[in-house]
């Protein structure tokens, strides 16, 4: 999975509580990005960065925010989890911007249940 | 409204047998276009990258094509593996953004 690691992999939660993931890479990529992805629809970009305390909305990013004070961690907050959020959500990384021919990399995912 | 359709959404075929994947897309400005194997319980992994002026793209077992006329790619997989069991995600970029705009997939099973 090219140097991603997403943590937890799995995660079980109540409504109203709030919920940190965590995306590490080890390429030294400058654009990384938070996706979920739920039955019936693609995947939805919800924030991405272009460097370190750079970053922006994606198009579902409603309940959201992300933090990167590191070019190797971005984080994704879910402040106060609703079961809507219930989904699989995916880190990746890539060199240049989308619009390039870069390639983007995808973590393994994380699998969040809320309750 | 950009948007990347892809058909058939599944697909079974036997051990051995070409198929081919089709996606449509209404997306404009176009940057490129990207097609993603993703594994059941993994992340998607990337394939082949075509931009505006490339027709066809391979990797391997994979063939890509584009017609940026028609707005129109396919997946072409030959002599496919149980490995190729996945779904397969058609993805286009938008010129001069930050935007991919994802196809729900087709799902693929290969049977021995």
């Amino acid at each position: 999975d090219a140097g991603i690691t997403q943590s937890p992999r799995h995660k079980v939660t109540e409504t109203g509580t709030p919920v940190t993931l965590r995306c590490h890479q080890t390429e030294n990529h400058r654009y990384m990005y938070w996706y979920r992805q739920d039955p019936g629809h693609g995947l939805r970009l919800i924030h991405y960065s272009y460097g370190v305390k750079d970053t922006d909305k994606g198009e579902v990013s409603d309940g959201y925010s992300v933090s990167r004070s590191k070019t190797e961690d971005f984080l994704l907050t879910l402040e106060s989890a609703t079961s809507s959020q219930t989904s699989v959500y995916f880190c990746a990384i890539s060199e240049g911007t989308s619009g390039s021919t870069d390639t983007q990399y995808f973590g393994p995912g994380t699998r969040l249940t809320v309750l | 409204k950009n948007q990347v359709e892809q058909s058939p959404q599944s697909l079974i075929i036997l051990e051995g047998k070409n198929c081919t994947l089709q996606c449509n897309y209404t997306v404009s400005p176009f940057s490129n276009l990207r097609w993603y194997k993703q594994d059941t319980g993994r992340g998607p992994v990337s394939l082949t990258i075509m931009t505006f002026s490339e027709n066809t793209k391979s990797n391997g077992r994979y063939t890509a094509t584009l017609d940026a006329d028609t707005k129109q790619s396919s997946l072409h997989i030959t002599a496919s593996q149980l490995s190729d069991s996945a779904s397969y995600i058609c993805v286009v970029s938008v010129y001069n953004t930050d935007k991919l705009i994802f196809g729900t997939g087709t799902r693929l099973q290969v049977f021995p």
